[in-house]
């Protein structure tokens, strides 16, 4: 069965300091999986995605997330802090069904808080 | 410009007032989805769509309704609104759905039934 969890619910750094949203996932197949951003009043964006290419994937506006499937985790990283990451972010995980569709889990989000 | 249009963005209504959001994308793709957002909970899919025609059950199903008669369009359908159906949707579409792709959200609707 799939499951997402993302293990801090709210994360706060201080502007031009590191980055580090926690995911674990669980999945019965070999999964996609996909970090989201919702800024406040919009809709979700993209950051990056991971279909079962390079383990570390590089995003939008300095994300990166690496892919480690003996630790079941997906943690969403940036070097560096800027105040507009601030935000709330969600891990997703998507499993291939047998009738040809696919499974999508959002994790419940993490919401980042950056200091100036 | 590629996007998925909801409407209405915000809706105020009263509970048992049959009300229905729609949905429209404009790129030609065959996966659709309705989720709605609650605080701690993350997005839970309510329904979901494969193709024209071809609709099936997400993981909140329960009072809701949808319709996929034309490719670009997937309503979502509150037949009898209760409170608590009050919450944030969003609309999704992918392409074909035999590839890992990303999803392409609406700007969301914010309905409050009172």
């Amino acid at each position: 069965a799939q499951s997402v969890t993302q293990l801090d619910s709210h994360v706060s750094v201080s502007e031009g300091t590191p980055v580090l949203l926690r995911c674990n996932y669980s999945s019965s197949y070999s999964p996609s999986l996909f970090w989201y951003v919702q800024h406040p009043n919009k809709g979700l964006q993209l950051l990056l995605k991971y279909t079962s290419a390079a383990t570390l994937v590089k995003g939008i506006n300095g994300f990166e997330a690496e892919f480690k499937k003996s630790e079941t985790s997906f943690h969403l990283t940036k070097p560096s802090a800027h105040m507009s990451d601030a935000a709330e972010y969600f891990c997703v995980v998507s499993d291939l069904l047998y009738t040809g569709g696919f499974k999508t889990i959002f994790g419940a989000g993490t919401r980042l808080f950056v200091k100036a | 410009e590629a996007q998925v249009t909801q409407n209405p963005r915000y809706l105020i209504t009263v509970t048992g007032k049959k009300l229905t959001v729609t949905c429209s994308q404009n790129m030609n793709h065959e996966y659709m989805s309705w989720y709605r957002q609650d605080p701690g909970l993350g997005l839970r899919q309510i329904y979901y769509s494969m193709n024209v025609e071809v609709t099936d059950k997400g993981d909140v199903p329960e009072g809701y309704k949808v319709s996929r008669k034309e490719k670009r369009n997937f309503p979502l359908i509150l037949e009898s609104p209760s409170p608590n159906q009050t919450s944030l949707y969003f609309c999704a579409s992918s392409p074909p759905t035999n590839e890992h792709t990303e999803a392409f959200f609406g700007q969301g609707t914010r309905l409050t039934v009172v």
